[in-house]
């Protein structure tokens, strides 16, 4: 079975400072991986996806950016962050046409 | 662009009384449909999936729900709620390399 890491668990951060947050998969190769933010009243967002290494997919346009430097690693990013950047973020490996879908931990991200 | 609605943002049910929440989807094709349950401070849960086939999918924990192909919906039933039911409810739609979300649909259940 695969395992979804994802650090930190929670983070406070000013606004206009940068953001990295990681994610990392065990368990499978080649995943799709998925960056997910929820934030009350909204749902889970879809923000970027990704089907393999440096190919990333943004839904959202905002000042946040995505990375997959590695097979099994999923980084999502800012410059600056905003206050609307604050909610909790979710990394997702879903495999397609199959309806397996698994959620990591998330990150609780206030922006202050 | 493709699209998940879930109308209604709360509902507030009697325990014992069933219960229907509301997901319709914007998609040419027949999309692969989920529900799911989040309570409090919880992960997502997946409670049943449609792929083909029978239009009407049994889940767990006694949930149900049936794709109506002409109206767009998969609409998620409980035919006896009960207390531990009350949570956040999310419908989602796969939609070629996407799995998009419902906005959820938080669930009371009063005694």
């Amino acid at each position: 079975s695969q395992t979804i890491h994802q650090w930190p668990a929670t983070l406070v951060q000013p606004v206009g400072s940068p953001l990295s947050l990681e994610c990392t998969v065990e368990g499978t190769s080649n995943p799709n991986l998925y960056w997910y933010r929820q934030a009350a009243g909204r749902g889970l967002q879809l923000l970027f996806y990704s089907v393999g290494i440096g190919q990333i997919s943004s839904e959202v346009p905002q000042n946040l950016s995505a990375s997959r430097p590695q097979d099994r690693q999923f980084i999502l990013s800012s410059k600056k962050l905003l206050l609307s950047d604050s909610g909790f973020y979710l990394c997702a490996v879903i495999r397609l046409q199959a309806g397996e879908q698994y959620f990591g931990p998330g990150t609780r991200l206030t922006v202050t | 662009a493709q699209s998940v609605t879930q109308p209604d943002i709360h509902i507030t049910v009697s325990e014992g009384a069933s219960l229907e929440l509301r997901c319709n989807y914007s998609y040419g094709a027949t999309p692969y449909l989920f529900w799911y349950v989040q309570s409090p401070g919880q992960g997502l849960q997946l409670l049943l999936k449609y792929f083909s086939g029978d239009t009407l999918v049994q889940g767990i924990k006694g949930f149900e729900a049936e794709f109506k192909r002409s109206q767009s919906s998969f609409n998620l039933r409980k035919p006896s709620v009960h207390w531990s039911d009350a949570a956040e409810y999310f419908c989602a739609v796969e939609y070629g390399n996407k799995l998009v979300f419902g906005a959820g649909t938080i669930l009371r259940v009063k005694s």
